[in-house]
């Protein structure tokens, strides 16, 4: 089974910051890596597919990055709606597997 | 618009069954995969069972192998998950969830996701 690592756990930003998460697979995964964002009592939101394809209506400040094992999620400037939890996921083989999470968090 | 509207969800003995619902409607729900994803409280995301667009193909996390089945009734656009022997840590928000990708392999994401159904576990 392939197991996802996100880094950091938890991160503390200000808003107009540039912020980047991190997610390491276990093993190659090639592109097969989704994003989504997660806020309060509510289903996640698909963000980003296939580790860099921007989800039409999300806005253009997310990106993503990577390919093969390491693979990472950028906010260029963060706005006050960005604070929430992203979890990364692979779609390469089943079992699928997500990161634990990494809580973005106001400074 | 696409929409994901699951129940059933509710407070079980251990040992006991649950059955749970996702209605589907905004799409041609026959054309597409299918996936339950849980959440224990205040933890993060697992995934759960997986069904394709035909009913043919299942897959299932080890953790709930042979306690749990999926199943779809594509006449009724509706996707199940018939839960048993139930343990405590299978207390979760479960999410029904679309699968967008490629037909026919392993590879999909998950987009939309329903609202969620709080299943409890406990005496």
């Amino acid at each position: 089974d392939i197991q996802m690592t996100q880094s950091p756990s938890t991160l503390s930003a200000s808003i107009g910051d540039r912020v980047t998460i991190t997610c390491r697979a276990s093993q190659s995964i090639k592109s097969w890596l989704a994003w989504y964002q997660q806020k309060p009592g509510k289903a996640p939101k698909l963000l980003i597919y296939k580790a860099s394809s921007l989800e039409s209506g999300v806005p253009s400040r997310f990106s993503g990055s990577g390919s093969g094992t390491e693979f990472t999620l950028t906010i260029s400037s963060l706005q006050p709606d960005d604070f929430a939890t992203y979890y990364c996921q692979q779609y390469n083989s089943y079992p699928y597997s997500f990161g634990q999470g990494t809580k973005l968090e106001i400074k | 618009e696409v929409q994901l509207l699951e129940s059933g969800g509710g407070l079980v003995q251990p040992g006991g069954s649950l059955r749970l619902s996702c209605a589907a409607s905004g799409f041609t729900f026959s054309n597409y995969a299918m996936s339950w994803v849980r959440q224990a409280p205040g933890k993060g995301l697992e995934w759960v069972s997986h069904i394709s667009d035909s009913g043919g193909s299942t897959y299932y996390a080890d953790s709930v192998k042979g306690r749990f089945t999926i199943s779809r009734d594509n006449s009724k656009n509706t996707l199940y998950l018939q839960m048993n022997s139930l343990r405590a840590e299978d207390t979760a928000v479960y999410y029904c969830a679309k699968r967008r990708g490629y037909s026919g392999t392993t590879q999909g994401w998950f987009d939309p996701w329903g609202q969620g159904t709080l299943v409890t576990v406990s005496s």
